[in-house]
């Protein structure tokens, strides 16, 4: 069955340093989304993407946080500056067509520990 | 305002036995969907199953049930025949807007769920 994939599974940052975080949404799908998870709480918005520009972000997609889709198989997450409160599991997920009820598929999250 | 409610933090049930997991949500909207996942403690977070707020049946998949009580804007989880594998974190979600739509999930604190030999 196809897949999320997310890489890397576990990432390791000194506060201040930039990071990406890559994803492989399932192929065929069109709408793409990340989530935070910090730890012991619950999963959180942060934003969706269609056509290749943000559908909608919440309060903590920040100007720190951008998305990009670089070619037709990578959506990635960049943190520019990232602080010590960006430590969470971080997850991808991605949707297909409208038109039927589409649950979203994620990955199995990266885990971003900032020292 | 908190829009997905699962009041019980944490539940044991007794392997092969069926277990209830709780959720209420609050929307305004009349049309939305209802959303079950499975987190293991491996982390990864799996789709289980999915409610429409004009479906007139509760859904089912193998194990797994939605008694959907639209009125009381509940969507309980029912857990049949409890296997080890079911132990996990699960949580509830809520999108709204008709089937079709794409947007974000809004998600529960979530309830652990420990299944005893």
């Amino acid at each position: 069955e196809p897949e999320v994939t997310q890489t890397p599974s576990h990432q390791v940052t000194q506060m201040g340093q930039e990071v990406i975080l890559r994803c492989v949404p399932i192929s065929n799908h069109l709408y793409f989304y990340w989530y935070r998870q910090i730890l012991g709480q619950k999963v959180e918005f942060l934003v969706s993407f269609y056509n290749n520009e943000i559908s909608e972000k919440s309060e903590i997609f920040d100007d720190q946080f951008s998305v990009e889709r670089p070619d037709g198989s990578n959506f990635t997450l960049k943190i520019r500056s990232t602080k010590l409160e960006d430590s969470a599991m971080y997850f991808c997920a991605s949707s297909g067509d409208r038109g039927a009820p589409q649950p979203q598929h994620f990955g199995d999250g990266t885990r971003l520990s900032i020292l | 305002a908190q829009k997905i409610t699962q009041t019980q933090p944490g539940m044991f049930v007794q392997e092969k036995e069926a277990v209830t997991l709780d959720c209420t949500y609050d929307t305004s909207d009349q049309s939305y969907g209802l959303f079950w996942y499975k987190q293991p403690s491996s982390g990864e977070m799996i789709f289980l199953i999915y409610q429409g707020s004009y479906d007139e049946q509760n859904a089912t998949e193998g194990r797994y049930s939605l008694n959907f009580q639209k009125a009381r804007k509940s969507a309980n989880l029912v857990i049949s025949a409890s296997q080890l594998g079911d132990s996990a974190m699960y949580f509830c979600a809520m999108r709204e807007g008709p089937p079709s739509n794409t947007g974000k999930l809004i998600f529960g604190q979530g309830t652990t769920l420990q299944v005893k030999p």
